[in-house]
């Protein structure tokens, strides 16, 4: 059965520090999504991309974050200056409007 | 910005008992999506709704979409050890965003 892939399963990075965090979406899916999850919390919506360019995105996607499909089967988040509130897990979504998305395992970023 | 409440937030029932966790809307929904999250996982699509007053079924799980398009439950009949987890609903909150509910958190003791 196809799946998200993440990478890496964790990551532990400095206040400051920027991380880069890795998705291979479902192959023949356009749309794709990153949320993220506060221990316990609920899941946030953090940005969609269709088309090579953002869809839509929250308010907690400001100017730290961005995204790249760099080679057509990648899907990156980038967080530019990592604050200890970015601590949360990760997920990575993929999605072809028919069903509902399809979410990999997540990144747990850990901000220290 | 639009929001989706769920209750109950936590929910501990029996082994065999059902259980019931709704999904409530101020505005009107294009569509209805839920979700399983195991503990230590990752949200697993179970269904989505379209129709004004759809309801579906997978097995023990029903699945009903209000008359207004403004909430939603799912019923498990019979609960197992299995069925342990949090059960989101999302609503499409803009063309490509959808909007986690803030979910139920279920414990079925044994």
């Amino acid at each position: 059965e196809p799946e998200v892939t993440q990478t890496p399963s964790h990551q532990v990075t400095q206040m400051g520090q920027e991380v880069i965090l890795r998705c291979v979406p479902i192959s023949n899916h356009l749309y794709f999504y990153w949320y993220r999850q506060i221990l316990g919390q609920k899941v946030e919506f953090l940005v969609s991309f269709y088309n090579n360019e953002i869809s839509e995105k929250s308010e907690i996607f400001d100017d730290q974050f961005s995204v790249e499909r760099p080679d057509g089967s990648n899907f990156t988040l980038k967080i530019r200056s990592t604050k200890l509130e970015d601590s949360a897990m990760y997920f990575c979504a993929s999605s072809d409007r028919i069903e509902g998305a399809f979410f990999g395992q997540g990144t747990r970023l850990t901000v220290v | 910005g639009q929001q989706v409440m769920q209750i109950p937030q936590y929910q501990h029932v029996q082994e065999g008992e059902d259980f019931t966790t709704y999904c409530n809307s101020s505005t009107t929904l294009s569509n209805i999506q839920w979700y399983k999250q195991r503990p230590g996982g990752h949200p697993v699509f179970l269904i989505q709704l379209v129709k004004s007053g759809e309801v579906k079924k997978q097995k023990r799980l029903t699945f009903q979409f209000g008359e207004a398009k403004k909430n939603s439950s799912l019923h498990i009949t019979a609960t197992q050890t299995t069925d342990v987890g949090t059960y989101f609903c999302a609503a499409l909150g803009g063309t490509y965003k959808y909007i986690f509910g803030t979910g139920t958190r279920l414990k079925v003791l044994a």
